[in-house]
């Protein structure tokens, strides 16, 4: 199957601070790239959907100036949560697809203190 | 079982018997569905996935059936391993439905294997 892959694999960062979260495509360029949340024991939520070379389109309820995502070139997109609280600690995960099949990331742990 | 709450369904099995994870969807208009495993602190991982024109395929020890007249996928895991302990989520799209393969997520069940 398709790789893809998160950077970081964890962050804690301090409330008021930006993160930043790259994922990338490793083996298949893609177009397309989804982004995800999950809280424990529950299941992955959609944020939104990263289009290469163009605005991403988000989900009805989530903030787009607090989760900036950008989509600069075929094989990666970054999702920056600007100004974090403790609110936004959650299991974030990305997704791409060479094909039809969506391929998952190994996610990223953000804890904000 | 239906979820309640927070609560993830649960499927606790002895080493070497089959595995049964069941999966209602709701949109009709799903023609693609895919089975994902997710281990603790990892992301999903491809399974098995399956096509709305047909009601069953086989994998490694894994098959997928699905019944579209009531909306049910199943998973069926043979001869299940320890290592086989997960959670597993059902996730359905419309493909060419011009939502880029959004997929939608079931709420998960969670498999024990105990040897």
């Amino acid at each position: 199957g398709a790789v893809v892959s998160q950077h970081p694999s964890r962050v804690i960062c301090k409330s008021g601070t930006s993160v930043k979260i790259e994922c990338r495509s490793l083996d298949f360029q893609a177009t397309t790239m989804f982004w995800y949340r999950q809280f424990p024991k529950q299941s992955l939520m959609l944020m939104a959907t990263s289009n290469e070379g163009s605005k991403a389109t988000y989900e009805q309820g989530v903030e787009k100036d607090k989760f900036l995502i950008n989509h600069a070139s075929l094989t990666l997109s970054t999702l920056t949560v600007t100004s974090a609280h403790p609110e936004d600690s959650s299991f974030y995960i990305c997704s791409a697809s060479p094909s039809d099949t969506q391929y998952f990331g190994p996610g990223t742990r953000l804890t904000v203190l | 079982g239906e979820s309640v709450g927070l609560h993830l369904p649960t499927l606790s099995v002895q080493e070497g018997d089959n595995s049964i994870i069941n999966c209602a969807y709701s949109n009709s208009a799903s023609d693609y569905f895919i089975w994902y495993k997710q281990e603790s602190g990892k992301g999903p991982q491809f399974i098995i996935d399956i096509r709305s024109n047909m009601d069953k395929r086989q994998g490694q020890r894994v098959t997928v059936l699905l019944n579209k007249t009531v909306k049910h996928l199943s998973l069926q895991i043979a001869a299940t391993q320890p290592g086989d302990s997960a959670v597993y989520f059902c996730a359905e799209t419309h493909l060419g439905g011009g939502s880029n393969y959004k997929l939608t997520f079931g709420k998960g069940t969670l498999l024990t294997v105990n040897p």
